[in-house]
C-alpha cells in the first residue's frame, strides 16, 4: 500500500508568496494531521482532521497559515504570506482507529 | 494533560555496544506509548509501541522497550548497535480515555550516533 505522500518535498520561496503543501493520506485512515519540525520547537501538531473535519487547530501559529481537508485523499496546508520564521520541515500523518500514526517524507520548506 | 520528556538530547555510542534511550511521560490517566524513528530526510516510522498487556515490548531492528508504571518510564534499549541505527528516535504518549481522541503528544527527539 502507498503510504502517506506529499508535495512538494522541498520548496524555497521568496518571503512573501504563498505557499501550498499537499497531502494524500493513507486510503480508509480517518484521520489527518499536520505537523511542524524545528531545530528550535522540535515536533509540533499544526492542526488535525478527523473525516475531513478540523478539530483542533490551536497548534497553528497565526493566520497566515490555513489548512483544509475538501475531501478523504487530500489536504492542504497553506502559508500566505510565507515569513523566514516558517522554514521548517512540513509533515503529514494519517491514522485509522487505531493508534499508530503514519508519517508522509516531509515537505522541506526553506523561506529566503 | 500529557507530556512526555527524553532526558537525553544526543546519545554517542561505539558500534556493536548497548544503548539505552531514556523517556519518561506524566499522565493522569492511562496510557499508550511509542517510539518512533526518524532516519535523515525522511518522515517518523513506527518503532514499537506499547497499548496494553506485557511491560516488555519487542520493535523492529532489535529494539526493545519496558513499560515502568511506577516510575512512568519506557526506555528503548537496543544490546547491539551498528551504524544505521543513527538517527533520531521520538517518544510519544497518548492518553486514552473514553471519548478522547488519543492524539498523541511527543518527546523532542533523542539523536543517537553510532560511532565505528
Amino acid at each position: 500500500d502507498a503510504g502517506v505522500i506529499q508535495s512538494p518535498r522541498h520548496e524555497v520561496t521568496e518571503m512573501g508568496q504563498e505557499v501550498t503543501l499537499r497531502c494524500k493520506p493513507i486510503s480508509g485512515h480517518d484521520y489527518l494531521f499536520w505537523y511542524r519540525q524545528t531545530m528550535m520547537r522540535g515536533l509540533e501538531l499544526l492542526i488535525y482532521f478527523n473525516n475531513n473535519v478540523p478539530i483542533d487547530d490551536s497548534g497553528m501559529p497565526e493566520d497566515r497559515f490555513s489548512a483544509k481537508m475538501p475531501n478523504a485523499s487530500f489536504s492542504t496546508l497553506k502559508i500566505q504570506p510565507s515569513e523566514p520564521r516558517d522554514s521548517a520541515v512540513y509533515f503529514c500523518a494519517s491514522r485509522s482507529g487505531g493508534n499508530t500514526i503514519y508519517f508522509g517524507e516531509g515537505s522541506w520548506l526553506t523561506v529566503v | 494533560a500529557q507530556s512526555v520528556t527524553q532526558l537525553d538530547s544526543q546519545v554517542p555510542v561505539f558500534e556493536e555496544a548497548p544503548v539505552e534511550l531514556r523517556c519518561n511521560y506524566s499522565s493522569s490517566v492511562s496510557v499508550y506509548l511509542f517510539w518512533y524513528v526518524q532516519y535523515p530526510n525522511q518522515g517518523l516510522q513506527l518503532l514499537l509501541k506499547y497499548l496494553s498487556g506485557s511491560t516488555l515490548v519487542k520493535g523492529i531492528n532489535g529494539f526493545e522497550a519496558e513499560f515502568n508504571k511506577s516510575q512512568t518510564s519506557f526506555h528503548l534499549r537496543k544490546p547491539s548497535v551498528h551504524i544505521s541505527d543513527t538517527a533520531e528516535y521520538f517518544c510519544a504518549v497518548t492518553a486514552h480515555a473514553s471519548g478522547g481522541s488519543y492524539i498523541p503528544t511527543f518527546g523532542r527527539g533523542t539523536s543517537l550516533i553510532v560511532h565505528p
